[in-house]
């Protein structure tokens, strides 16, 4: 059973094209995440819903769009996409915004824009 | 502001070596912080966590004590396997409100036979 699963694995697509990321968690945790981690590992945090409600959002183009249909799911679409956005993008989950619980994470989705 | 400090990759060392891997925070009030690990290819995993002063956390023989007075929350290891490269991330999670993770910048470890 994964416990965080995002799909496709791999997407290879042209600048321009507008693409989405798939993710679903089926731990119950109340939060979920989107990461992007670059070429040198760094991770950094773009998104974060709890219970379906948009609770961070950080300075990310607005060509990216999550969406959150029910506390389980968090897809990202991405608009006019472009060489830069190339990276690994990471789906996390955690019981409760507020409390210090650790994250799981999806296996990622590495995004070549050529 | 909030952020962590690691010592910087890689790190290469030969099996059965002893791993430090250095974490600094800065933040507000007391975070819980975490370790996490990512092997070639995969997302990120806990490795282990300690949510107050003097805590230690331990996982496959890996440990770190909260050690608030410095501020740090060291990785260490007493005997590395080559099963053990990888990245290892240092995070804390800053209290109060919602509780925002900063990741470190990850520290690369290569442990050769």
């Amino acid at each position: 059973d994964t416990a965080v699963s995002q799909t496709p694995k791999y997407l290879v697509t042209q600048m321009g094209n507008d693409k989405s990321i798939k993710c679903e968690q089926n731990l119950g945790h109340d939060t979920m995440y989107w990461y992007k981690q670059d070429s040198k590992k760094f991770l950094k945090i773009m998104f974060s819903y709890n219970n379906k409600e948009l609770i961070i959002n950080e300075t990310v183009p607005n060509r990216f769009s999550p969406k959150s249909p029910d506390k389980a799911h968090l897809n990202l679409h991405i608009n006019s996409l472009e060489l830069g956005d190339s990276a690994v993008y990471f789906c996390a989950s955690s019981q409760d915004l507020r409390l210090p619980h650790g994250y799981t994470f999806g296996s990622g989705t590495r995004l070549t824009v050529v | 502001g909030n952020s962590v400090t690691q010592m910087e990759g890689p790190v290469t060392l030969s099996e059965e070596a002893f791993l430090t891997i250095n974490c600094t925070y800065t933040a507000t009030g007391y975070p819980s912080l975490f370790w996490y690990v990512q092997y070639p290819g995969e997302g990120l995993q806990l490795l282990l966590k300690a949510t107050k002063a003097d805590d230690k956390g331990s996982n496959k023989g890996f440990e770190a004590t909260y050690r608030k007075e410095t501020t740090s929350f060291h990785l260490e290891k007493g005997s590395v396997q080559v099963s053990d490269s990888a990245v290892y991330f240092c995070a804390p999670r800053h209290s109060g409100g919602y509780q925002k993770v900063t990741f470190g910048t990850g520290t690369k470890l290569q442990v050769i036979p």
